[in-house]
């Protein structure tokens, strides 16, 4: 069973700043498989990042993906307000899909 | 527009049996991986199980023999029969579609509140 691991736990940022999220794999995944997803208080996730560093349709710029084998990186550039929410990465290389326990961005 | 709409959520005791549905709109379940996903209250979210485009199912351990996916073809529905109910499976249950070309859970439902208590 691949666990997926995130960090920080929770972030604090001020809008425009920077945001860097980690997600480690406990053994190798394809990128392929490897996605970001954003959720708000009430709402579904929706996917923000496929194959590691793809932006699903509709996703802004300010957002990037990268990494490889076990080390994996969600990028967001110039935080707005809208930004803040929880992020979470998944592997669907093998079952159980898991998801990792999440990262939290908040307004500092 | 494509979409996905759960309901059949409640309330049920320990040890009892629910079904929740997933029907969807703008393509068809049966040429799609179809996957359940969970959130327990505050907590992060639990892949439960997929169906895939042949009708291979798969469970997480947590829930494997105690719950079931289905679809119905017809009715473009895919559901979620759950039994054996325990406290620990209360939580939102999203349907979501897993796209093969992005290789990632593209469409959500808005979920459905399953609360297991007596």
């Amino acid at each position: 069973e691949i666990v997926l691991t995130q960090s920080p736990g929770t972030l604090s940022l001020s809008p425009g700043e920077r945001a860097t999220l980690s997600c480690r794999a406990s053994q190798s995944v394809t990128s392929t498989y490897l996605a970001w997803y954003q959720q708000k208080p009430g709402q579904a996730p929706r996917l923000l990042i496929y194959g590691a560093s793809s932006r699903a349709t509709g996703i802004p710029d300010k957002f990037s993906g990268s990494g490889s084998g076990t080390d994996f990186t969600l990028t967001i550039s110039r935080l707005e307000p809208e930004d803040f929410a929880v992020y979470y990465c998944q592997q669907y290389v093998s079952s159980p899909y898991s998801f990792g326990q999440g990262t939290k961005l908040e307004i500092k | 527009e494509v979409q996905l709409a759960e309901s059949g959520g409640g309330l049920i005791q320990p040890g009892g049996s629910l079904r929740v549905s997933c029907v969807a709109a703008g393509f068809t379940v049966s040429g799609n991986y179809m996957s359940w996903v969970r959130q327990a209250p505050g907590k992060g979210l639990e892949w439960v199980s997929v169906m895939h485009s042949g009708g291979t199912t798969d469970y997480a351990d947590s829930v494997r023999g105690r719950f079931t996916i289905s679809r119905d073809n017809p009715k473009n529905t895919v559901y979620l029969q759950m039994s054996s109910l325990r406290a620990e499976d209360t939580a939102v249950y999203y349907c979501a579609r897993w796209d093969s070309g992005n290789r990632a859970l593209d469409i959500w439902g808005q979920g459905t509140m399953v609360t297991v208590s007596s």
